[in-house]
């Protein structure tokens, strides 16, 4: 069975440019998670999906970050403008509706805000 | 979310078994445990989870005391590929998937 996929793994962007994250989850998880790591910290919660509905963006800085899970399979996150202090690794993580504190979580993607 | 307390790392010789504390002394009576570990440049990984009964499965077990104040994961046999950030979560409620990472602790397994 396929894990969670992130893509791209890898991203080094000018501050002031636009970047988009994806996330493909694992196959009939309902729920989906956005985290973002910075460097030597734990994930931190950004936004959780169940289905298409975003039901927790509390964490989510909407000025500049915005989300989307369309037909509630894959999901997008997007940053723009990007700023230096958003370097960090994007996490996706994806779970069975009702065992939302078992999540199997994709390598990530590592952004780079030159 | 109950606070949880871990050192912030530990050493532990390949094939000996590593101990893995967390204090969770504010823990209330229906909140469960949670343990998974980060391997690095990986995501986190979930390994074990537990309400007051000790747990087993194919990678560790979870050890709770009685007055579920603290907990130990215990990794038998450790291998050189158990080098990881393991984080002990105790979350607000079960299966909101609102999971809060701390600093976790950093196992070193060493040869």
């Amino acid at each position: 069975e396929a894990g969670v996929v992130q893509s791209p793994r890898y991203k080094i962007i000018e501050k002031k440019q636009p970047v988009a994250f994806w996330c493909n989850p694992i196959s009939g998880h309902n729920t989906l998670y956005w985290y973002r790591q910075n460097l030597g910290q734990g994930p931190e919660l950004l936004i959780r999906y169940e289905n298409e509905e975003a039901v927790d963006d509390s964490q989510l800085p909407k000025d500049r970050f915005s989300a989307e899970r369309l037909k509630g399979v894959d999901s997008t996150l997007k940053i723009q403008p990007a700023e230096l202090g958003d370097s960090a690794v994007y996490l996706c993580a994806s779970s069975l509706q009702g065992l939302g504190n078992i999540q199997y979580f994709g390598a990530g993607t590592r952004l780079s805000v030159l | 979310d109950a606070k949880t307390t871990q050192p912030t790392s530990m050493d532990c010789a390949e094939g000996r078994a590593a101990n893995l504390p967390c204090n969770h002394s504010t823990i209330s009576g229906n909140e469960y445990v949670y343990w998974y570990r980060q391997i690095h440049s990986q995501g986190p990984q979930y390994i074990i989870h537990g309400l007051k009964n000790n747990e087993t499965n194919e990678m560790a077990s979870l050890i709770i005391t009685e007055d579920r104040k603290s907990s130990t994961l215990i990794l038998p046999h450790a291998t050189l590929r158990d080098t990881a950030v393991y984080y002990c979560i105790v979350p607000l409620s079960s299966n909101t998937g609102k999971l809060i990472f701390g600093q976790g602790t950093t196992l070193q397994v060493k040869p």
